[in-house]
C-alpha cells in the first residue's frame, strides 16, 4: 500500500513549545498534504506542498519535502493549546489525480 | 457559506439492514469521496466519484455502495453485507490538485 506512516504515534509538549512530526511513504508523489482533526470532528486541510517544492510555510506551521528519502515532517512553531488535536499525512500519489491515501496520525497534546 | 454537510451526525443500524448516509455540498467541486475511520486509525477510502455519473471503488468498497446522479450530492449506503460497519464515515469533496474539504462526518453503530 502507498500509505504514509506518521511518527510519532503520540506527542505531548507543554504550550510554547514546538511540535515536530514526520511522514514516510512508499512510491512517487505528485503531491503530500496534511490535516488536524479534533476528536470526532472532520478532517481540515492545512498544507499541500508539490513534489518540486521542498518546503512551504503557513502561519506557524513549516512543513519540508525529501523526495528522495520519501518523507515529509510538520512543524508546529510556539504550540497553544488549541493545537491539541491529531496530525495526518496524505499523499497524491495516482494517475487518477487527487485521490488520497492517508496515514495513521500522529496525536499532539499540547498541555497548558 | 460554501461548504459540505453530512446527516445524520450519529446512526444506529441493526443486524441485517442497509442505511443510507448522506452527503452534499455546495462548494462546485467535481470530485467527491467517501473516507472510514475506525478508532485511533487514519482513514481508509470506500469510494470516490470524480464526475457525475461515474465512480470508482477505493480500498475497502466490499458492503458499501454509492451513486452520482448530481453533483452536488454523494450518498453512501452500508449493505448488510458489510460485516463490521460501525466507525466514523467522513465525506470530502475537492477539485484538480487541491486540499480536500471534509464534512463533520457520520458516526454509525451498529445495535
Amino acid at each position: 500500500s502507498q500509505q504514509g506512516e506518521e511518527d510519532p504515534q503520540a506527542l505531548s509538549i507543554q504550550e510554547g513549545e514546538n511540535a515536530t512530526m514526520n511522514c514516510s511513504y512508499k512510491t512517487s508523489i505528485n503531491n503530500l498534504q496534511w490535516y488536524r482533526q479534533n476528536s470526532g470532528r472532520g478532517l481540515v486541510h492545512l498544507i499541500l506542498i508539490r513534489s518540486n517544492e521542498r518546503e512551504k510555510h503557513s502561519g506557524r506551521l513549516r512543513v519540508t519535502l525529501d523526495t528522495s528519502k520519501k518523507s515529509s515532517s510538520l512543524l508546529i512553531t510556539a504550540s497553544r493549546a488549541a493545537d491539541t488535536a491529531s496530525y495526518f499525512c496524505a499523499t497524491d500519489w495516482g494517475a487518477a489525480g487527487n485521490k488520497l491515501t492517508f496515514g495513521g496520525g500522529t496525536r499532539v497534546l499540547v498541555k497548558p | 457559506d460554501g461548504g459540505i454537510t453530512q446527516s445524520p451526525k450519529y446512526l444506529f443500524r441493526k443486524e441485517g439492514q442497509n442505511v443510507t448516509l448522506s452527503c452534499e455540498q455546495n462548494l462546485n467541486h467535481d470530485a467527491m469521496y467517501w473516507y472510514r475511520q475506525d478508532p485511533g486509525q487514519g482513514l481508509r477510502l470506500i469510494y470516490y466519484s470524480q464526475i457525475v455519473n461515474d465512480f470508482q471503488k477505493g480500498d475497502i468498497a466490499e458492503g458499501y455502495s454509492v451513486s452520482r446522479e448530481k453533483k452536488e450530492s454523494f450518498p453512501l449506503t452500508v449493505t448488510s453485507a458489510q460485516k463490521n460497519p460501525t466507525a466514523f464515515y467522513l465525506c470530502a469533496s475537492s477539485t484538480a490538485s487541491y486540499g480536500y474539504t471534509f464534512g463533520s462526518g457520520t458516526r454509525l453503530t451498529v445495535v
